[in-house]
């Protein structure tokens, strides 16, 4: 079955960076694309980033452009935010989800891991 | 920006349907999804381009589309279907994935 472990969070000071992966198992990883999606403590849900299924093309959220960046590694079967000066208003649990085609082309999000809590905080 | 418009919150009585409203602009043109989270849990996939439903949700939400208005229905709610839904859909560039605010479902 779809699997998708999220790693990489914590507490971080203001301003640093953290580096968050997802290993995904049960389906072919180079076939999708893949998101990553947050939600802030008691908030709605944030698109963040997407990322092609080849690496090709990179999506960002405005709230979020110039500071993070989406990766993928298909030989380890692994996804990848990289967020850099980090804002006490990123402190959310981040998903990354998978991104499958629309019969109109456009991704969509139908699995989605658990979550990993990140904590920007002095 | 482009928005994605649903009533904070939706309650129903056991066995009654469930109607959530998702509005925007660019709805016309694009896809409609709906995703349920249930307290401290992901979110899960219920309906998909506009009124298609994954193999394994139950036949009692369904989907619709029509102008600017997109619909989750629950037909026969049950106390399990307490949730937070969301709708999500892209802008008109299609460049920019956007959720709405949620609607949280009670059923009591």
């Amino acid at each position: 079955q779809v699997k998708l472990v999220e790693s990489g969070g914590g507490v971080v000071q203001p301003g640093r960076s953290l580096r968050l992966s997802c290993e995904a198992s049960g389906f072919t990883f180079g076939d999708y694309g893949m998101y990553w999606v947050r939600q802030g403590p008691g908030k709605g849900l944030e698109w963040v980033a997407l990322i092609w299924f080849d690496g090709s093309v990179e999506k960002y959220g405005d709230s979020v452009r110039g500071r993070f960046t989406i990766s993928r590694d298909n030989s380890k079967d692994t996804l990848f935010l990289q967020m850099d000066s980090l804002r006490a208003e990123d402190t959310a649990t981040y998903f990354c989800a998978r991104g499958p085609y629309d019969s109109s082309g456009y991704y969509y999000i139908d699995y989605w891991g658990q979550g990993v809590l990140v904590t920007v905080s002095s | 920006s482009y928005e994605l418009t649903q009533p904070p919150s939706v309650s129903v009585s056991p066995g009654q349907t469930a109607r959530i409203t998702c509005s925007g602009d660019a709805l016309p043109k694009k896809y409609a999804y709906w995703y349920q989270q249930k307290s401290g849990q992901a979110p899960v996939l219920v309906i998909y381009e506009d009124n298609k439903r994954p193999s394994e949700i139950p036949e009692r939400f369904s989907g619709y589309s029509s102008g600017t208005t997109a619909t989750l229905s629950i037909t026969g709610a049950q106390v399990d279907d307490e949730a937070d839904y969301y709708c999500c859909s892209t802008d008109f560039t299609g460049n920019h994935w956007i959720f709405g605010g949620g609607t949280r479902v009670t059923v009591l």
